[in-house]
This record gives C-alpha cells, structure tokens and sequence, in this order.
C-alpha cells in the first residue's frame, strides 16, 4: 500500500548546488507528473510523462531535468538551484487507459534554496 | 482556454456550516472533474470527482454540482467539521489527455 513515495521529505540546498528528487509509484501507472506548490500559485506542472521512455514539458521547466528511468520511477533535477526554485515538489502518478482517472500524489519534498 | 479558475482563495466556516467553493472552466472539451482535498504536510488526495453527463453527485456530506451550460461547479460541504479544515483544489481533464488542469485552491477553515 505504499501508493507514490517521494525522497528526500526535506532538503536545503545552497545557490548552485544540484540534486535530484526521487519518485516511485507500485500501482502499475503509466503516467507520472511532477508538480511544485507555492503559496497563491496552486500546482503547476513541471514535466510529465505519459509512458516509459516519454517525458513533456508541463507549464514551469525551465531550471529542470527528468528521467523516466522505468515504468515505477521518475525523477527531477535541479542541475543548478535558484532561491526561485524553493517550493514544495509533489510526484503523481495515474493511469488513463480506461477512462479518466485520478491522479494519486506522494507527501511531497520540501526543498529551500539558500 | 486550458484554465480552471477557482474562487474563493480562502473560506472560514461555522462548525455545522455549509462551505461553498466554486470553479469555472473554459474549455468545452474537459469532461472529468475532480476535487482533491490536501492536508497540511500531505500530498493531495482524491475527494469526489464529476463527468459532465450528470448534474450532481454527492457522496457523503460532500456534493458537486455542475452546470454545464455555465461551464461551472461547485463543492458543497454540508455539516462542516473541524476535521475539514484543508486546502481544496477543483481540476479538470479530457477525456485520455495526459494532464490534468488545477485551479489555484481553496483554504478552507472550519471554526470549532
């Protein structure tokens, strides 16, 4: 029952520095999505990525990587941090092949940017 | 076209109260409308969710409401409870597209 599970919960991070925030889901999903919250802002995707092998730009890329590295597991980069990259990231996944279907989120990582 | 825009941005409700939050959408192609309700230091879960062949659908003390010639609904919470304090988020989504539109979210504080 461990749905989408997200590393670090926490991180901080100096100016420059890189890392990469890890996502895994056991539900057999071919779509997985990654979203960051701001305060006022709601969620705003990153990238996504429909299928293994695919990733898309979503509505805020740039400032960061993906990997689609196999059907359970996703991850994002951030090769170069910025303060503007503070926020809180949230890795989904879902399933759309036989109809709409929702999105099932990890608790997030809370990342600051020094 | 591809916004959901959710109203309002923060509520504060009576224990006992109905809480009311509201989202329009423009494109006609969306047709599956979901609500998430996000705890603090959690991810955002599932709540109730509508397709626009329906008017209503309630589940619980929690109902959608749609209109579709309005290109609007709404989540009603009848009996409100501390417990329902939460940030809630109405979305949208067509029919085997990939991604699914937020609105910005509601904050939603239930008075004991």
């Amino acid at each position: 029952n461990a749905g989408v599970t997200q590393t670090p919960k926490f991180q901080v991070l100096k100016t420059g520095q890189s890392m990469t925030l890890q996502c895994a889901q056991d539900m057999n999903h071919n779509s997985m999505y990654w979203y960051r919250q701001d305060p006022g802002m709601g969620l705003r995707l990153i990238y996504y990525s429909a299928s293994e092998g695919t990733t898309d730009k979503g509505e805020v890329p740039n400032g960061y990587n993906v990997s689609r590295l196999n059907k359970r597991e996703f991850s994002l980069r951030l090769e170069s941090a910025a303060p503007s990259q503070t926020s809180v990231y949230f890795c989904a996944s879902r399933t759309i092949q036989n109809s709409n279907q929702p999105q099932h989120f990890g608790d997030g990582t809370r990342l600051s940017i020094l | 076209q591809q916004q959901v825009k959710q109203s309002p941005q923060s509520l504060i409700v009576q224990k006992g109260g109905i809480s009311i939050i509201n989202c329009a959408y423009e494109n006609t192609a969306f047709d599956y409308f979901p609500w998430y309700q996000q705890f603090p230091g959690k991810g955002p879960a599932l709540l109730i969710a509508i397709r626009p062949d329906v008017s209503e659908k309630k589940e619980g003390r929690f109902t959608i409401s749609f209109n579709k010639s309005a290109k609007q609904f709404s989540l009603h919470i009848m009996d409100s409870q501390p417990g329902d304090s939460a940030t809630y988020f109405c979305a949208a989504s067509m029919n085997r597209d990939d991604k699914i539109i937020f609105g910005k979210g509601t904050r939603l504080h239930i008075l004991p």
